[in-house]
């Protein structure tokens, strides 16, 4: 069965460094998110991408992130500056081919530990 | 901004027995979706509901969309050990946009 897939699992980075979260979403799919989720909080939505653009963004979605799909398959978010808060759960999502149909399948998310 | 309130905010039952569990809103969605999640993992999609009033299943799991369009729950019947985990529901209001989630269900079954 087709899924989201998502490297690495675990990134420890220091304070003010920069990282890239890498998501391949499932093949035939056009819609892409990534949310974040900080610990034994609830899920939240960053950002969602569609015909190579960003669709929609969240307030947490600030100059200091962007996304990416720089080929047919590869998703990124990155990170320039990193913060202590940027701590979380990083959770790539990818939809099919109607807009409508919400139905949104997730990665099983990289762990973001900013020391 | 739209928010979802879930609850209760977690369960300790018997193996076998049934749990419900809902989410309100205070607007309306256009999708109600409910996602399972282990630890470490993903949310894992379980059933997605696009009209009022639809009520699906999905093995021992029910899920109905609220009339008002306001609310969502779901059902397990005959709980095992293997349901536990955090159960979110998550809604769209935006035709196919971003998911608010709620804020979870943390289910514990007693064998």
């Amino acid at each position: 069965e087709p899924e989201v897939t998502q490297t690495p699992s675990h990134q420890v980075t220091q304070m003010g460094q920069e990282v890239i979260l890498r998501c391949v979403p499932i093949s035939n799919h056009l819609y892409f998110y990534w949310y974040r989720q900080i610990l034994g909080q609830k899920v939240e939505f960053l950002v969602s991408f569609y015909n190579n653009e960003i669709s929609e963004k969240s307030e947490i979605f600030d100059d200091q992130f962007s996304v990416e799909r720089p080929d047919g398959s590869n998703f990124t978010l990155k990170i320039r500056s990193t913060k202590l808060e940027d701590s979380a759960m990083y959770f790539c999502a990818s939809k099919g081919r109607v807009r409508a149909y919400n139905e949104q399948f997730f990665g099983p998310g990289t762990r973001l530990t900013v020391l | 901004g739209q928010q979802l309130n879930q609850s209760p905010q977690s369960m300790f039952i018997q193996e076998g027995e049934d749990v419900s569990m809902n989410c309100t809103s205070s607007s309306i969605f256009n999708t109600w979706l409910w996602y399972k999640q282990e630890p470490g993992e993903g949310p894992v999609l379980l059933i997605a509901l696009y009209k009022a009033g639809e009520l699906t299943s999905n093995g021992r799991l029910t899920a109905q969309f609220g009339i008002t369009r306001k609310d969502s729950f779901l059902n397990i019947s005959a709980s095992i050990p293997s349901d536990v985990g955090i159960y979110f529901c998550a809604g769209d209001y935006n035709q196919g946009g971003k998911l608010i989630f709620g804020q979870g269900t943390e289910l514990s079954v007693k064998p």
